[in-house]
């Protein structure tokens, strides 16, 4: 019984294309989140979404697309992938979105790599 | 300057010992405080949240100082399984719940 699930688990791709990453979770929370953790481990929040509406909304380029359809669901698509691309992006979710931060709860990770 | 400072190890330590973790923030706006473990290749894990007053679960013990904004994390009679990184972790005032993740400390837990 998988918490939160993101597909794929690898991406191996070409500079200059447009890949998606789905993530789910059958938590019944109501927040998502995308995290990107670097070559050198760096994890940073990309996005945010709270019941479909986007709340945290980082320095990241225009070319990273979220989407959440559902409270469950939240999307990322990416267009024009670049070198510099190439992470391991998280899904994580949580109860509510409050200043005393519940606890978030990862998925296993996608791990891009950009050719 | 990182918003949250952390030693990145590794520390490699012999099973049985005593190892603490330190952490600074740089914002005095930072309302809360964790601890996360990530094991090698997986997903970051809470391990435990982090209070004024101290905390204490198990041989893990955590601290927090807002004048110093500094936090600590003890493991005492370490075993292998406790071999991971070690995240320190802050959110906002106002942040929304958004995690400001330190690099991280490897710990090595060796026979």
């Amino acid at each position: 019984d998988t918490a939160v699930s993101q597909t794929p688990k690898y991406l191996v791709t070409q500079m200059g294309n447009d890949k998606s990453i789905k993530c789910e979770q059958n938590l019944g929370h109501d927040t998502m989140y995308w995290y990107k953790q670097d070559s050198k481990k760096f994890l940073k929040i990309m996005f945010s979404y709270n019941n479909k509406e986007l709340i945290i909304n980082e320095t990241v380029p225009n070319r990273f697309s979220p989407k959440s359809p559902d409270k469950a669901h939240l999307n990322l698509h990416i267009n024009s992938l670049e070198l510099g691309d190439s992470a391991v992006y998280f899904c994580a979710s949580s109860q509510g979105a409050g200043l005393a931060g519940p606890e978030q709860f990862f998925g296993p990770g996608t791990r891009l790599t950009v050719l | 300057r990182k918003e949250v400072e952390q030693d990145p190890g590794p520390f490699n330590v012999p099973e049985g010992a005593t190892v603490a973790f330190n952490c600074t923030y740089s914002n005095s706006a930072s309302q809360s405080f964790f601890w996360y473990r990530q094991d090698c290749r997986k997903e970051p894990k809470l391990l435990m949240s982090v209070y004024s007053s101290g905390n204490e679960d198990g041989r893990f013990t955590a601290q927090l100082n807002r004048a110093s904004q500094y936090i600590s994390l003890l493991i005492r009679d370490s075993k292998l399984s406790d071999s991971a990184t070690y995240l320190c972790v802050v959110t906002l005032t106002g942040g929304g719940n958004k995690l400001t993740f330190g690099t991280g400390t490897q710990l090595k837990v060796e026979l």
